[in-house]
């Protein structure tokens, strides 16, 4: 069965750009869950989508949004990017069935920098 | 509020000697925990977990950990390491409100094996 798959890999935007990046889940995986990674911050999830609805979101201000498809897959969108905002976007997909015995699987991630 | 704290940025072993990355806990309710592993410029790989059960869990590439409740911990160990087990390796809980896959992560233990 095939990963997770992110693309881009790699991106350089300017501050005040957008970015859109993208997830394709595992095939039968229904959640998509988003992390940043910074060396300063480590690791913080973003905002996770079950049935194209977010069904949580963390401590991020409103520039960073995300969407999901009726075929599961992805889309996270950064606004008026600022310097700050260059890290690697995790995506992760699980089966999602609301239970503590789900499992995230990863994906390559994203790298993003803001000049 | 939940949270894992990894005490050691790094933790250094030769080749064929036992390893433990060490991940303590802080929840409210049960935990339910994990270990995942990212190597240079990839994505994070899924390792083991713990639901319930069992305090020796059983997971990928040889790794173990054992969940102690008495002292709020979830060290990650193998019996003899490999060169190859260098990498970044991080700890994560389960954060049960307002949502089912949001993982709070620990600050990550580098481990070196030499030959």
């Amino acid at each position: 069965k095939a990963g997770v798959t992110q693309t881009p890999r790699y991106l350089i935007k300017t501050r005040g750009q957008q970015v859109t990046l993208s997830c394709s889940p595992i095939s039968g995986h229904r959640s998509v869950s988003w992390y940043q990674q910074t060396p300063g911050q480590g690791l913080q999830f973003l905002f996770e989508y079950f049935s194209e609805t977010q069904r949580n979101k963390g401590n991020f201000p409103g520039r960073f949004s995300g969407r999901q498809f009726s075929n599961s897959r992805s889309e996270m969108n950064v606004s008026t990017l600022e310097l700050g905002d260059s890290a690697l976007y995790l995506c992760a997909s699980s089966i999602g069935t609301g239970t503590n015995t789900d499992t995230q699987y990863f994906g390559p991630g994203t790298r993003l920098t803001v000049l | 509020a939940q949270s894992v704290a990894q005490p050691e940025d790094q933790v250094n072993v030769a080749e064929g000697n036992p390893l433990t990355v060490k991940c303590t806990y802080s929840v409210s309710g049960n935990p339910y925990l994990f270990w995942y592993v990212q190597y240079p410029n990839r994505g994070l790989q899924f390792l083991l977990k713990y639901i319930t059960g069992d305090n020796l869990v059983k997971g990928s590439y040889g790794f173990e950990a054992e969940f102690n409740k008495s002292q709020t911990s979830f060290h990650l160990k193998k019996p003899s390491a490999l060169v190859s087990d260098s990498a970044l390796y991080f700890c994560a809980v389960r954060d049960g409100t307002g949502g089912y896959n949001k993982l709070i992560f620990g600050a990550g233990t580098r481990l070196a094996v030499h030959p």
